[in-house]
């Protein structure tokens, strides 16, 4: 079946606009990850949805960035007043979601942003 | 907090050479520990995952055993193949409630020579 999507596949922007990346997780995965990937901190958590409970905010770097799910599906990640800092591959991960089991992430192929 | 340490590369291997990257952890309790593989130009894929002590992992002929008693999870692979040129990443997950995310190590970049 299809596995996670990100869109775009790369963004280029200027110091100080906002962004908005997308990712569609596997149908019936319940949860939903956003990761970011640079040179100089490898692979960080950002923000982390489960089913319907609040969403664990505890990764975001600053309050420019913010994360919604809509209907417990597509998650959108937005970042406002981009710096050049925030050059990175962003990821998208899904899984499904127990309180006593754990699941394997699936990994979308990213959003690479370059804030110039 | 949870953290994930693993040998720096890059790490330069002939075909055929026995492969080792050193993984070791931090968390309190019991976390799931997994190694994610990501080739060149793809996205990361998981390669294995150990969900208790003394579990091992394998795929594609490697294997990772999780020890409670050093808090480790060495990744190894006794014949590496030039196929087998990638960036590995050791990370740990606890699950249940809000702590299902993964936490990473820096990730080792392996290259195998023909």
């Amino acid at each position: 079946g299809a596995g996670v999507s990100q869109s775009p596949s790369n963004k280029v922007t200027e110091k100080g606009k906002d962004v908005e990346l997308r990712c569609d997780p596997i149908s019936g995965h319940t949860a939903l990850y956003w990761y970011r990937q640079s040179l100089g901190q490898g692979l960080e958590f950002l923000i982390y949805f489960q089913g319907n409970s609040a969403p664990d905010k505890s990764g975001l770097p600053s309050d420019r960035f913010s994360a919604e799910r809509t209907g417990g599906s597509v998650s959108t990640l937005t970042i406002q007043r981009t710096q050049q800092e925030d050059s990175a591959v962003y990821l998208c991960a899904s899984s499904l979601e127990s309180q006593t089991s754990s699941y394997e992430q699936y990994f979308g192929p990213g959003t690479r942003l370059t804030v110039t | 907090g949870d953290s994930v340490t693993q040998m720096e590369g890059p790490v330069t291997l002939s075909e055929e050479a026995f492969l080792t990257i050193n993984c070791t952890y931090t968390a309190t309790g019991y976390p799931s520990l997994f190694w994610y593989v990501q080739y060149p130009g793809e996205g990361l894929q998981l390669l294995l995952k150990a969900t208790k002590a003394d579990d091992k992992g394998s795929n594609k002929g490697f294997e990772a055993t999780y020890r409670k008693e050093t808090t480790s999870f060495h990744l190894e692979k006794g014949s590496v193949q030039v196929s087998d040129s990638a960036v590995y990443f050791c990370a740990l997950q606890r699950y249940g409630g809000s702590q299902g995310n993964l936490i990473f190590g820096k990730g080792t970049k392996l290259s195998v020579k023909p």
